[in-house]
Order: C-alpha cells, then structure tokens, then sequence
C-alpha cells in the first residue's frame, strides 16, 4: 500500500537541479512531500489536492497527476540545506483526512 | 507555543515486557498517527485515529495497541507480542486537508 517513490537516492553538486517522483497504485485525495533529516521530525514541504489546490513553502514546487495517481518534487539550484530524505506521504479517497500513508523516501546529498 | 510532543525520548525495553510511549498534541487537532521507522523501510503506519474513541489499523498494527480517550493524547503501547519492536517511533497529528505535524520521535531498543 505504501507509494512508491524514485529514485532511492540522488547525490547532487550545489546549484543542481533534482526530480523525485511518488506513485499510488490507488487513486488519491492528496499528496504530501516531508524532508527528514537523520534522527529528527520530518518538516512540512507541500501539500497537494485533489482539484489542484496546492499549500507549501514559495521555493518548492510540486505536481500532482490526478489521472496517473503520480506526484514530482521538483528542487531547483539544490542548497547544502536540502539534504536529507524526502517522503511523499499520500491520502485515498476513502480515507481521505485519515489514513496518510507514506513511501520507503528518497534520500538526497548535495555536495559542495 | 503549539506543537506535539513525545516521551520519553529514548526507552529501553527488557524481553517480554509492554512499554507505552507517550504522544500529546495541544494544536486542537482532529487527527492522530503512529508511524514506525526502519532503515529504509521509510515511515510505515501502526494505529491511526480521527476522532476521540476510535482508531483503525494501519498496516502494521500486530503488536501493537493504542487508546484515544482525549483528543489532546494518543498512546502507543508496544506488547511483548511485537517480536522486533527496536525502532524510532513517529507521532503526528492533522486537522483536514492541512499537513501533518511531527513529534521529535521515541527511539525503542530492546535490551
């Protein structure tokens, strides 16, 4: 039931761009994308909605194919900072508002 | 200030012995999870509630119980039934469409 997020990993020299993508096999309500670093909470990038509302930080972008039940995280000229691992985390329309359920993640290195 | 927080920090469990892990959140949040996190198993769903008196499984509740009483808390108990249950153990709480928050976690050895 968990989606499905590619690459595993990514390592990234400062100012690169990177593309991490999320796959439900179920038709979703919403997307989420979370960044964790090791041993900490995972932090709130983008929510993403059914009927395409979208809520998060101004320097992430996100899409969220309805149709193909697919989300991207698109990072552009990657930071130091934005190392850690990301999840998409996702909501079915039956368990809309309750069951989040959340990928294996994506872990990405940037390197000076 | 707002937020969710877990205790204790570290637990350490002996063999065949239930522990219970504490999760409270003062956000007025309808919506409370427990995540369990391996290496490279990502964040993977135990017990979930959306209202004070009900929750349902997630896909990997054996071993595992939970109690909602009040809105404000939502602890984990982990039985002597789980046969692995080392691991770092993730609270959240959500309200709507809106994102989750995240307590800074309980990390669960068994010694």
């Amino acid at each position: 039931q968990q989606p499905v997020q590619s690459p595993q990993a990514v390592i990234l020299r400062e100012g690169e761009d990177a593309v991490i993508n999320c796959s439900s096999s179920k038709a979703l309500y919403s997307v989420h994308w979370y960044r964790q670093k090791h041993g900490e909470a995972p932090v709130f990038l983008m929510i993403l909605l059914k009927g395409g509302e979208q809520k998060g930080h101004e320097k992430i972008s996100a899409s969220f194919n309805e149709k193909k039940q697919q989300s991207s995280l698109y990072l552009t000229a990657s930071q130091l900072s934005y190392s850690g691992t990301y999840f998409c985390g996702t909501e079915t329309p039956e368990g809309s508002q309750g069951n989040l359920i959340f990928g294996k993640g994506t872990k990405l290195s940037v390197k000076p | 200030d707002g937020g969710i927080t877990q205790s204790p920090k570290y637990l350490f469990r002996k063999e065949g012995q239930n522990v219970t892990l504490s999760c409270e959140q003062n956000l007025n949040h309808d919506a409370m999870y427990w995540y369990r996190q391996d290496p490279g198993q990502g964040l993977r769903l135990i017990y979930y509630s959306q209202i004070v008196n009900d929750f349902q499984k997630g896909d990997i509740a054996e071993g595992y119980s939970v109690s909602r009483e009040k809105k404000e808390s939502f602890p984990l108990t982990v039985t002597s039934a789980q046969k692995n249950p080392t691991a770092f153990y993730l609270c959240a709480s959500k309200t709507g469409p809106l994102e989750a928050f995240f307590g800074q976690g309980t990390r669960l050895t068994v010694v």
